[in-house]
């Protein structure tokens, strides 16, 4: 059974401090990775994809990858209440196109 | 550009009924998925159609859960013999290829009464 796992959270933050968002997954041949946000009653939106070892920054948000370490993360620098949402990981496997995704990430920014 | 869009919005429906959710995703867009979201889960796969082939099927619950997908473009899922559990959100997403990146459209609120 291939998984990707997050913490539930809640991750709670203070507007302007830097969110990191953590995710492992666990088939080895994992090839593309993606980072979704999802507001309460809403669908997720695409906002960062990564597909090889290393930093990628968009504006506020770097995610991070390490294949050795089947790890993947987010940071949000100068986080804003309006960040506060579900971040959900997606790991594509590799046999398949689908996405297998975590149960999300919780976060709170407070003013 | 337009994105993913899904109709209904919401359904309500009885126990033993079937429905038929619509999704007409990104044009140009060949790859197509759809997922489902129960009340406090994650994302759970269904299915994803190449062109108008289905490469990925795995995740469809049982035989009453069908799709198709016609032209490469508009999507059909249907769901028969509706049961309570099947109450969820169904989410459908399109991307470029089967490679890229995925984009959601809005979902469709199942609710089986």
């Amino acid at each position: 059974q291939k998984e990707v796992e997050q913490n539930s959270g809640p991750l709670s933050v203070p507007e302007g401090a830097i969110a990191s968002l953590n995710c492992t997954y666990s088939d080895r041949v994992s090839q593309s990775f993606f980072w979704y946000r999802q507001y309460s009653g809403k669908s997720p939106e695409l906002i960062m994809s990564i597909y090889s070892n290393g930093d990628k920054e968009d504006g506020r948000f770097t995610a991070q990858l390490n294949k050795a370490s089947q790890y993947v993360s987010l940071l949000i620098r100068d986080s804003q209440p309006s960040d506060s949402a579900t971040y959900l990981c997606a790991v594509n496997p590799g046999d398949t196109d689908k996405l297998i995704f975590g149960t999300g990430t919780r976060l709170q920014v407070f003013p | 550009g337009a994105g993913v869009s899904q109709s209904p919005s919401n359904k309500v429906t009885e126990k033993g009924k079937d429905v038929e959710l619509r999704c007409d995703p990104i044009s140009g867009h060949t790859a197509l998925y759809w997922y489902r979201q129960s009340l406090g889960q994650g994302l759970e796969f269904l299915i994803y159609f190449q062109g108008n082939s289905a490469p990925d099927k795995s995740g469809l619950p049982s035989d009453r859960f069908s799709a198709e997908r016609t032209g490469g473009s508009v999507s059909t899922l249907t769901i028969q013999r509706t049961q309570q559990e099947d109450s969820a959100v169904y989410l459908c997403a399109s991307s470029l290829d089967g490679i890229y990146e995925q984009y959601f459209g809005p979902g469709t609120r199942l609710t089986v009464t």
